[in-house]
């Protein structure tokens, strides 16, 4: 089945840096990717997403590109707050053995921003 | 403001009580899913359900059972429970084709530990 790789954290950041967390996948056909994020006591919460080759989600200052040629949707963000700091999962779309559609999901990056 | 959610956020049993963990959403979504989310391996699909009394096992069903008898409710069950199913459960819900333009919402968790 599908799979995603994902960057291994912890991560911790100051104010204002550049933030990138990597992620790969592994599929066959043309899956949807996305990044989630889970605030502190919270579930997750879609971030942003991509449907096809090329296309760049974006929401909140973070951006990803779905590069179809390097199997890669990497998370970037030009200047994190310490409100950012988060579990980050990227996840793409998956389907089941009788054919159902589910999400598949890395194992998460933690991000800590300290002021 | 779309919701899903979990009877509790926290729970602790013994081991081999008889779990139910009860997820409710109010969005008249057809696909709902239970996760498990541990430390380094991330979410982990234990069941999903695409419709009511409809169900699919994920990667993960051994020990869960899982019922839906109405389309807003699905519950998760762990017949006896163990030690190694201690864990943070996410139940989330969706659309159909969750992997294309479609977001999975999900609720706030039940962290159950097992003594």
């Amino acid at each position: 089945g599908n799979s995603v790789t994902q960057m291994e954290g912890p991560v911790t950041l100051s104010e204002e840096a550049f933030l990138t967390i990597n992620c790969t996948y592994t599929a066959t056909g043309y899956p949807s990717l996305f990044w989630y994020v889970q605030y502190p006591g919270e579930g997750l919460q879609l971030l942003l997403k991509a449907t096809k080759a090329d296309d760049k989600g974006s929401n909140k200052g973070f951006e990803a590109t779905y590069r179809k040629e390097t199997t890669s949707f990497h998370l970037e963000k030009g200047s994190v707050q310490v409100s950012d700091s988060a579990v980050y999962f990227c996840a793409l779309s998956d389907r089941t053995n009788f054919g159902n559609e589910k999400l598949t999901f890395g194992t998460g990056t933690r991000l800590t921003i300290i002021p | 403001d779309v919701k899903v959610t979990q009877s509790s956020r926290y729970l602790v049993k013994r081991t081999g009580e008889k779990v139910f963990l009860e997820c409710v959403q109010d969005m008249d979504h057809e696909n709902m899913f239970w996760y498990r989310q541990d430390p380094g391996l991330g979410l982990r699909l234990i069941y999903f359900s695409y419709d009511v009394k409809m169900k699919e096992k994920g990667d993960i069903p051994e020990g869960y059972s899982v019922s839906r008898e109405k389309k807003e409710r699905f519950s998760l069950i762990l017949e006896s429970a163990s030690t190694n199913q201690t864990s943070m459960y996410l139940c989330a819900s969706s659309l159909p084709k969750t992997g294309y333009n479609t977001e999975a919402f999900f609720g706030q968790g039940t962290r159950l530990t097992v003594v």
